[in-house]
């Protein structure tokens, strides 16, 4: 089946401007949650959403925000973008909201989307 | 989540087993241990995950200790494709739910 697929793999912006990030999971997933890495703060999570519902969120900024579709794809938007938002964003989806609820619950992630603000 | 530990770096030969251990002394009962490896580059990859007992699929083995707070995952027969960074984490049902990674231990394979 279909892995995790994320869009655009690569893109350039300059400071203060804005970009959205898509993320389509894999079929009959639910669960979608977005990462940011970088190589000074490793991997940091940003948010889940399940049900197109936030479940969880992270501590970044409120210029960081995200969305889910009824068909479970999620978006991912940064508003004025800053030198230090330059990272891989990645998504990953799971079946479930939470671990342990049904048994494990393992993540697959996508390849990620390079963003680079100069 | 329970936060984890796991040494930095550890070179492996070719064709040995490598033993990559990760402690998670915090542990409770209802949470899992996957691992999880990154190639350069490239998202994260799941490898295996266990609750209790020893688990073994075809990319590894994972050895939990009887009182849960430490495991080893083994990769039997290393390549040099098995260069990466590897992943302990600790994720089970909680209020609060946010994964986290530690910084991963990376695995270098020489031939």
């Amino acid at each position: 089946k279909a892995g995790v697929t994320q869009t655009p793999r690569y893109l350039i912006k300059t400071r203060g401007q804005q970009v959205t990030l898509s993320c389509s999971p894999i079929s009959g997933h639910r669960s979608v949650s977005w990462y940011q890495q970088t190589p000074g703060q490793g991997l940091q999570f940003l948010f889940e959403y399940f049900s197109e519902t936030q479940r969880n969120k992270g501590n970044f900024p409120g210029r960081f925000s995200g969305r889910q579709f009824s068909n479970s794809r999620s978006e991912m938007n940064v508003s004025t973008l800053e030198l230090g938002d330059s990272a891989l964003y990645l998504c990953a989806s799971s079946p479930y909201h939470r671990g342990g609820v049904a048994g494990a619950n393992v993540l697959t992630f996508g390849a990620g989307s390079r963003l680079t603000v100069l | 989540d329970a936060k984890t530990t796991q040494p930095t770096s550890m070179d492996c030969a070719e064709g040995r087993a490598a033993n990559l251990p990760c402690n998670h002394s915090t542990i409770s009962g209802n949470e899992y241990v996957y691992w999880y490896r990154q190639i350069h580059s490239q998202g994260p990859q799941y490898i295996i995950h266990g609750l209790k007992n020893n688990e073994t699929n075809e990319m590894a083995s994972l050895i939990i200790t009887e009182d849960r707070k430490s495991s080893t995952l083994i990769l039997p027969h290393a390549t040099l494709r098995d260069t990466a960074v590897y992943y302990c984490i600790v994720r089970g049902r909680s209020n609060d739910y946010k994964l986290s990674f530690g910084a991963g231990t990376t695995v270098t394979v020489r031939a």
